[in-house]
């Protein structure tokens, strides 16, 4: 595997459903993200970990957690979702380092549906 | 608040012609600029960026434009091809300061390109 890879790729769930995505990367970066995006909006950021750290939760319902077990893993645990979470969740990763490296590469993304 | 905006939903081109993508954007705080191009059921790909100490980079077929003090970038394609057709995304970044830190990008809406045989 190359890039960064997302399972499930189509998921539909009730909303009293409990499921998780995953997202690995295969870059060797140290930095990854969450972006949810629904129909006709930009990208929104969701989660950063750099460094196997959380460092920003955009304001995120707490029915989704994220968890970075490592620098090349990160998932996002669901549960209670509403209708209005349905959405494309994209996971991305990049290369900090000191002088900024700012271009993320991007997973194929999750599509989800809540039901 | 919409920091990074694609005023064009759509655009559509001829094949062989120029393809013009434009992005505004309001933060005087963002430093580097990027564009993604993105299929139908894929992730966004990254495509060309550009830091706000240059005007202007080229790679190929592809150049973007930075006017700064118009706080505005555009993308050329030339010549476009029927493979161009995508979705584009203009993101735009401001460097965090910290201990920690990341990229945090801002997107604008995106552009449908369509590119005509």
């Amino acid at each position: 595997e190359t890039g960064v890879t997302q399972t499930p790729r189509h998921l539909v769930m009730g909303m009293t459903n409990k499921k998780s995505l995953k997202c690995e990367q295969h870059l060797g970066h140290n930095a990854m993200y969450w972006y949810k995006q629904s129909a006709k909006k930009p990208l929104e950021l969701m989660f950063v970990y750099n460094f196997k750290e959380q460092t920003e939760n955009n304001s995120v319902p707490s029915r989704f957690s994220p968890e970075c077990p490592n620098s090349s893993h990160l998932f996002l645990h669901l549960h209670t979702l509403q209708p209005e979470d349905s959405a494309l969740y994209l996971c991305a990763s990049s290369q900090e380092i000191d002088a900024g490296s700012y271009e993320q590469y991007f997973g194929p993304g999750t599509r989800l549906t809540v039901t | 608040d919409q920091q990074v905006k694609q005023n064009s939903p759509s655009l559509s081109v001829q094949e062989g012609r120029i393809s013009i993508l434009n992005c505004d954007y309001t933060n005087s705080m963002f430093d580097y600029f990027l564009w993604y191009k993105k299929y139908p059921a894929e992730g966004p790909t990254f495509l060309i960026s550009i830091s706000s100490i240059k005007d202007k980079n080229e790679d190929g077929r592809f150049t973007v434009f930075l006017n700064k003090s118009a706080k505005h970038l555009s993308l050329h394609i030339v010549p476009s091809q029927p493979g161009d057709s995508a979705v584009y995304f203009c993101a735009a970044s401001a460097r965090w300061i910290g201990e920690t830190s990341g990229s945090r990008l801002t997107f604008g809406e995106g552009t449908q390109l369509t590119v005509n045989p």
